[in-house]
């Protein structure tokens, strides 16, 4: 089976911290994805990345960095954390050039917490 | 991307179907349709996908109209595990650029005993 792992499933950090959130991914996948999810705005994607090396930004990319220096692993980092960014971070991976591009397969989620 | 039309929640009795509609009246020839769901607490977990013929696989079946303006989504025989928020989207196969998903709201589905 496709397994996308995250490395927390819930983190509390505080305003102004810098945060990693890591995302590995064991199916040899070429696109690799975040989002974030909140109540009633649904998920809003913030970085994917379709190859080593490569980062495109997604609809809401302010406040975040990304960087894929190996194929299998996608890290999300918020700079400077702010309270605005509490939120469920849900990492994805999929194929790249072949039928399948849009079947996304998704990570358990990291809880986030910014007091 | 076509916007697509969920109810925001259904009900459906335990082991029964369950069909779950969309709307996408604004579809165009290349764009496929794509049911996702996500269960409590857990990441969204793809379904199934069609074009213009209706498909099966182990999870549940798509029908999709003739003129693609709607589909629905069937779990044959829901069970308690079904009880998640099903996604239903519509998007373009784009081969060499990844998909990038746009997640509406969903229809909440509650399986009851």
């Amino acid at each position: 089976d496709v397994k996308v792992t995250q490395s927390s499933r819930y983190l509390v950090k505080r305003t102004g911290e810098k945060v990693f959130l890591e995302c590995v991914q064991d199916m040899d996948h070429e696109n690799m994805f975040w989002y974030r999810q909140d109540p009633g705005l649904g998920l809003r994607l913030i970085y994917f990345s379709y190859d080593v090396k490569m980062k495109e930004k997604g609809d809401i990319p302010e406040g975040y960095s990304v960087s894929r220096e190996k194929k299998e692993r996608f890290s999300l980092i918020l700079e400077s954390a702010s309270t605005n960014q509490t939120s469920m971070y849900l990492c994805a991976s999929s194929y790249r050039g072949r039928a399948s591009d849009n079947e996304q397969f998704f990570g358990p989620g990291t809880r986030l917490t910014v007091l | 991307d076509a916007k697509t039309t969920q109810p925001p929640s259904m009900d459906c009795a335990e082991g029964r179907a369950a069909n779950l509609p969309c709307n996408h009246s604004t579809i165009s020839g290349n764009e496929y349709v794509y049911w996702y769901r996500q269960i409590h607490s857990q990441g969204p977990q793809y379904i199934i996908h069609g074009l213009k013929n209706n498909e099966t696989n182990e999870m549940a079946s798509l029908i999709i109209t003739e003129d693609r303006k709607s589909s629905t989504l069937i779990l044959p025989h829901a069970t308690l595990r079904d009880t998640a928020v099903y996604y239903c989207i519509v998007r373009a196969r784009i081969y060499n650029q990844g998909g990038k998903l746009i997640f509406g709201q969903g229809t909440e589905l509650s399986v009851k005993p």
